[in-house]
């Protein structure tokens, strides 16, 4: 069956560390999204793709990049982690049709100390 | 600014009854609309979506109701089960392929 994979599952790190977090989909799907949860805000976009090559950002991308080098991965990177990127973050995946619903990875929690 | 808004935070409903999960929002450009359901240590998962053409789609025990004048819609589920305990995310999205847009969430905990 297709998925949505998602690692770590867990992530302790220290402020001002690089941290790198993986999504892995084998649905082929074109876009893929990086979402946070937080308590109070509900998930929030910060980037997101619609292809290879192809990068956006979304409401809250200040601290954080991605990169699509090819279909099934975008990975998301926090250049120096602060203690604010504390959270849940979500990667997630649909096809390119409009009206295509998201599929959702488990999810990473990451704490930043 | 929030687009979505989903103005209460949980719900307590006793098995058997109707939940009834609220959401407005103030892009009069969405025209999609998605109920994601999400568990403890998962991700949400796709549950009912509904067009801006129509006000109303079921399927099984959910039904999704649009009122696009007043820019609000509602998930009924009848009957509730404790399994439907969990948090409630609406969605909307303009036309075309571009992002969600999500609410804060309501956690609906379904009482034996």
């Amino acid at each position: 069956d297709a998925e949505i994979t998602q690692s770590p599952r867990h992530k302790i790190t220290e402020t001002g560390r690089q941290v790198t977090l993986a999504c892995h989909q084998t649905w082929n799907h074109n876009n893929m999204f990086w979402y946070r949860q937080d308590l109070g805000h509900g998930l929030r976009l910060i980037h997101y793709s619609y292809g290879v090559q192809d990068t956006n950002k979304g409401e809250v991308s200040d601290g954080y990049s991605v990169s699509r080098s090819n279909t099934e991965d975008l990975p998301l990177t926090l250049e120096s982690a602060a203690s604010s990127q504390t959270s849940v973050y979500f990667c997630a995946s649909s096809e390119g049709q409009e009206n295509s619903p998201l599929h959702f990875g488990n999810g990473t929690r990451l704490t930043v100390t | 600014d929030q687009q979505v808004k989903q103005n209460s935070p949980s719900l307590s409903v006793q098995e058997g009854r109707i939940s009834i999960l609220n959401c407005d929002y103030t892009n009069s450009m969405f025209d999609y609309f998605l109920w994601y359901k999400k568990y403890p240590a998962e991700g949400p998962t796709f549950l009912i979506s509904i067009s801006s053409i129509k006000d109303k789609n079921e399927d099984g025990r959910f039904t999704v109701f649009l009122n696009k004048s007043a820019k609000h819609l509602s998930l009924h589920i009848v009957p509730s089960q404790p399994g439907d305990s969990a948090v409630y995310f609406c969605a909307a999205r303009n036309s075309g392929n571009t992002p969600l847009v999500f609410g804060k969430g309501t956690r609906l905990s379904v009482i034996a």
